[in-house]
């Protein structure tokens, strides 16, 4: 059973660039989450999906993020222009949300970051 | 702000020996869970324990909670080198806020 998959792992891009991030949740999951982790400010949720709306993207540090959720299967993470503080680890999670809801988390390997 | 502070910020043991590691919170909560995280990997989840629970039991693992303090702690019995990791405490419902997590490292 497939866990979360993230893509890219690893991403090096240059100040200015437009970085996307991509995500498939486990398959029956209905709840998707965008978290950021640095040394500074520790893991942090950035923006939350039920069913494929956004719930809450109050996390979102800037304009330059935006994540769209078109279906249940897929979730990608935009950053544009990108900038050196935007360097950090991202994680993208899902879970089983609903009338018996499962608070767990089931956590991507991530994609390191690094804008230079 | 963080509403999970993990203490201590790093822990240090012999394989063998039991790990403790102690969590506070500010309001009050419905659950709070703990996930572990390998060097360079993603969270996983440990156990989750609810405001109407005192104490849990997970394999080597032991989690308690005291409302009355905002407090909870994560007890490793028997460690072994394979729980070097660094463990979080989160509390919330869906939005999950976490604290800044303890290093457990286990020397052989």
């Amino acid at each position: 059973d497939a866990g979360v998959i993230q893509s890219p792992r690893h991403e090096v891009t240059e100040m200015g660039q437009e970085v996307t991030l991509r995500c498939k949740p486990i398959s029956g999951h209905n709840s998707l989450f965008w978290y950021r982790q640095t040394m500074m400010r520790g893991l942090e949720l950035l923006i939350y999906f039920n069913n494929n709306v956004p719930i809450d993207d109050s996390g979102m540090p800037e304009d330059r993020f935006s994540a769209k959720m078109p279906n249940a299967s897929f979730s990608t993470l935009k950053i544009q222009p990108s900038e050196p503080r935007d360097s950090a680890v991202y994680f993208c999670a899902s879970s089983l949300w609903g009338a018996f809801p499962s608070y767990e988390q089931y956590f991507g390997p991530g994609t390191r970051l690094t804008v230079t | 702000s963080q509403q999970g502070e993990e203490d201590p910020q790093a822990l240090s043991i012999q394989e063998g020996e039991n790990a403790t590691m102690n969590c506070s919170y500010k309001t009050s909560i419905n659950n709070l869970q703990w996930y572990r995280q390998n060097s360079g990997r993603g969270l996983v989840h440990l156990i989750l324990i609810r405001s109407n629970e005192r104490e849990k039991h997970s394999g080597r693992l032991r989690v308690t909670l005291d409302t009355s303090k905002k407090s909870s702690s994560l007890l490793i019995t028997a460690s072994r080198a394979a729980d070097t990791a660094s463990y979080f405490c989160a509390k919330g419902a869906q939005k999950l806020v976490f604290g800044q997590g303890t290093r457990l490292t286990i020397n052989p």
